[in-house]
């Protein structure tokens, strides 16, 4: 069964630094999808940004970026220039491809952003 | 008004009785899902449809059933609601087979 890690509960970044969060997951797939989800004290999950496992490229959103090492299945989210409303609970999640696919949490990282 | 839309926002009941959420949306998907979120455990699938005609067991649907009653709608039942229910849960829908879900505000349910 395909799980998803995240190893850190809690992170804290100063504002305007950058911190990069932490997931890894296990798959015996070769096509699949993974995501960051972030949710902010409003409690209304919002998608950060996508990766296609076929895709060499990182995936980057304005000051979001991921590591993406397919071979050591790994799947970072880097926050560049940090701000207050960064602030919230960060879920990575995997989905293989195909018809049947369904989103995999891991359990989440709460980053605090310190003024 | 949102797309995906998830009634009630906040419920207190009580133990043994029985409980509906209810989620609609605007977004025309056919995928639809219900997650339970806990402290400490990330988001957890319960039940998922990917078609009025489709109903599917998540990995946590022992004590809740589920109703595709159209497109737009999938409620969530709790037959007699036990303290260990108490959770945030979230609808999302899905577009396609993309991965690419879109929430609810969630319902905060507590069981006292």
């Amino acid at each position: 069964a395909q799980t998803v890690t995240q190893s850190q509960p809690e992170m804290s970044v100063q504002e305007a630094e950058t911190v990069t969060l932490s997931c890894t997951y296990d798959t015996s797939e070769s096509d699949y999808y993974l995501f960051w989800y972030k949710q902010p004290p409003s409690r209304q999950m919002i998608l950060v940004i996508r990766q296609e496992a076929y895709k060499q490229q990182n995936a980057t959103e304005n000051r979001f970026s991921v590591n993406f090492q397919k071979a050591a299945k790994s799947f970072s989210l880097k926050i560049s220039d940090s701000q207050l409303g960064d602030a919230a609970m960060y879920f990575c999640a995997y989905c293989h491809g195909g018809a049947t696919n369904k989103l995999i949490f891991g359990t989440g990282t709460l980053l605090a952003v310190q003024p | 008004d949102a797309d995906v839309t998830q009634t009630p926002r906040n419920r207190i009941t009580k133990t043994g009785k029985r409980i509906m959420l209810e989620c609609s949306q605007t977004k025309g998907h056919d995928r639809m899902y219900w997650y339970r979120q806990d402290p400490g455990l990330g988001l957890r699938l319960i039940y998922y449809s990917f078609d009025v005609k489709d109903i599917n067991k998540g990995e946590i649907s022992d004590g809740y059933s589920v109703s595709r009653q159209a497109q737009a709608k999938f409620s969530l039942s709790l037959e007699s609601a036990i303290p260990n229910q108490t959770a945030l849960y979230f609808c999302a829908t899905e577009a396609g087979a993309s991965g690419e879900l879109f929430f609810g505000e969630g319902s905060r349910l507590t069981v006292l």
